[in-house]
């Protein structure tokens, strides 16, 4: 059973589309975090959140963690190609250590 | 502001040969993370240094696998003997302190035939 669990693993989507992703898990975190990864290339932070319920922007990109701490969402409103990637979560450990990504949404759009 | 340098980039061996992957952090960032990326998976954390010293390498192969980080800066990561399963994407990770934001590299693609 994997830390954390992402769904849908694979979405394709017409440009102009919205969507949304999650990230959930049992346990409890402090942080949690939401990587984009290009083929080819590295993962790449877009963003951390850090208190129940907290929402955060960038651009078209909506973040929310739970209240509970324990999922979160990454909400794309009118998707475009340049989009297109795996999108992770990530939680660090207790002591800082340790950054454990989920498997990842893949996300496709079309033009 | 250079950015983690992996290499090589690309590299195929045939099973049970060794192979070696290099990687230097951003200058300065204490901390380095080795991960595995298989096709179609997320990445899976293989070893933790803080400086010179290993903070977490619980999900090591350790009979195949070593990692070293001797002078607290570029680290070496190798696989002796490779297996088939062991195809996939290393990605190398920096940061500058434990729980800092990890920058990571391009990634070495292994494929082991």
């Amino acid at each position: 059973t994997q830390l954390l669990e992402q769904s849908p693993q694979f979405l394709s989507i017409q440009e102009g589309e919205n969507l949304t992703v999650y990230c959930n898990s049992s346990s409890v975190f402090s942080s949690l975090q939401w990587y984009r990864q290009e083929p080819g290339e590295g993962p790449v932070l877009l963003v951390t959140v850090v208190t129940g319920g907290e929402v955060k922007k960038l651009k078209r990109l909506t973040f929310q963690f739970g209240d509970a701490r324990k999922d979160s969402s990454l909400h794309i409103t009118a998707a475009q190609p340049g989009d297109t990637g795996l999108y992770l979560c990530a939680v660090m450990g207790n002591a800082g250590n340790m950054l454990t990504f989920g498997g990842g949404t893949r996300l496709m759009v079309k033009p | 502001e250079a950015g983690v340098a992996q290499s090589p980039r690309y590299k195929i061996i045939e099973k049970r040969q060794s192979v070696a992957f290099w990687c230097n952090p951003i200058s300065g960032h204490a901390t380095l993370y080795w991960y595995q990326q298989i096709l179609g998976q997320g990445p899976k954390l293989l070893i933790q240094f803080q400086n010179n010293g290993v903070v977490d390498d619980s999900q090591l192969p350790k009979d195949r696998f070593s990692a070293e980080r001797l002078k607290g800066v570029d680290s070496t990561l190798k696989i002796q003997p490779a297996k088939l399963e062991d195809s996939a994407v290393y990605l190398c990770a920096s940061s500058l302190n434990w729980g800092a934001e990890a920058f990571f590299g391009q990634g070495t693609r292994l494929t082991v035939v």
